[in-house]
């Protein structure tokens, strides 16, 4: 059973470029989150994606957008990127119905902006 | 807003001693859900145990088990017979029962010592 995919694992971008990092679910998942974890801080949740919709949005610019496919896999986008958005973006899934609202995590993608 | 407190930075145990990790939150909902997530320098989130808020009795996984004082907005992770695959940062993190999202403490990052 594959848990969460994430692709890239490493990218390096320049300032003012735009950025598409990809997520695959585990298998029977529908729900899909993306979190942007700065290095030595926890994880902020940037949004959720449910049946190909934005369910959920935390504090973050319009910058950052996504988009979920029907296979349910997810894309996370971010337009001019600046030298702060360099963190570890993770994605997580979930199964629309659970009884105890958990996620599972992917390895991430280290996003490094220069 | 909740908000989730981790106010032990970094911790360190003897091989086989016992140690407790520290998390406080704030929330005004009756209905969450609690968690501790550890990542180790591979950096996938691990999902070490988790507890239903409106669960007393405190929530046990092998050698890892809670103290959840739902009053106090308390939430330990206590690790029994510490091992060095221990060694990782650790996450307190909350969900309530209708936003699925997770919102994260900033981490205690634990040496085990051989």
């Amino acid at each position: 059973d594959a848990g969460v995919t994430q692709s890239p694992t490493h990218l390096i971008k320049t300032r003012g470029q735009q950025v598409t990092l990809r997520c695959s679910p585990k298998s029977g998942h529908d729900t899909v989150s993306w979190y942007q974890q700065a290095l030595g801080q926890g994880p902020q949740f940037i949004f959720q994606y449910y049946e190909e919709e934005e369910r959920q949005r935390g504090n973050f610019p319009d910058r950052f957008s996504g988009h979920q496919f029907p296979n349910y896999s997810s894309e996370l986008n971010v337009n001019a990127l600046w030298l702060g958005d360099s963190a570890l973006y993770l994605c997580a899934s979930s199964p629309a119905i659970s009884s105890y609202n958990e996620q599972f995590f992917g390895p991430g993608t280290r996003l490094t902006v220069l | 807003a909740q908000t989730v407190t981790q106010s032990q930075p970094e911790m360190s145990v003897q091989e086989a001693e016992t140690v407790t990790l520290s998390c406080t939150y704030d929330t005004s909902e009756s209905d969450y859900y609690l968690f501790w997530y550890k990542q180790p320098p591979s950096r996938q989130m691990i999902l070490v145990i988790r507890q239903e808020a409106y669960k007393q009795q405190n929530a046990t996984e092998n050698r890892f088990s809670v103290n959840f004082q739902k009053a106090a907005k308390s939430f330990s992770l206590k690790i029994s017979d510490s091992q060095l695959g221990d060694a990782a940062m650790y996450f307190c993190a909350y969900s309530s029962g209708s936003a699925r999202q997770l919102t994260f403490g900033s981490g205690t990052q634990l040496t085990v010592l051989p």
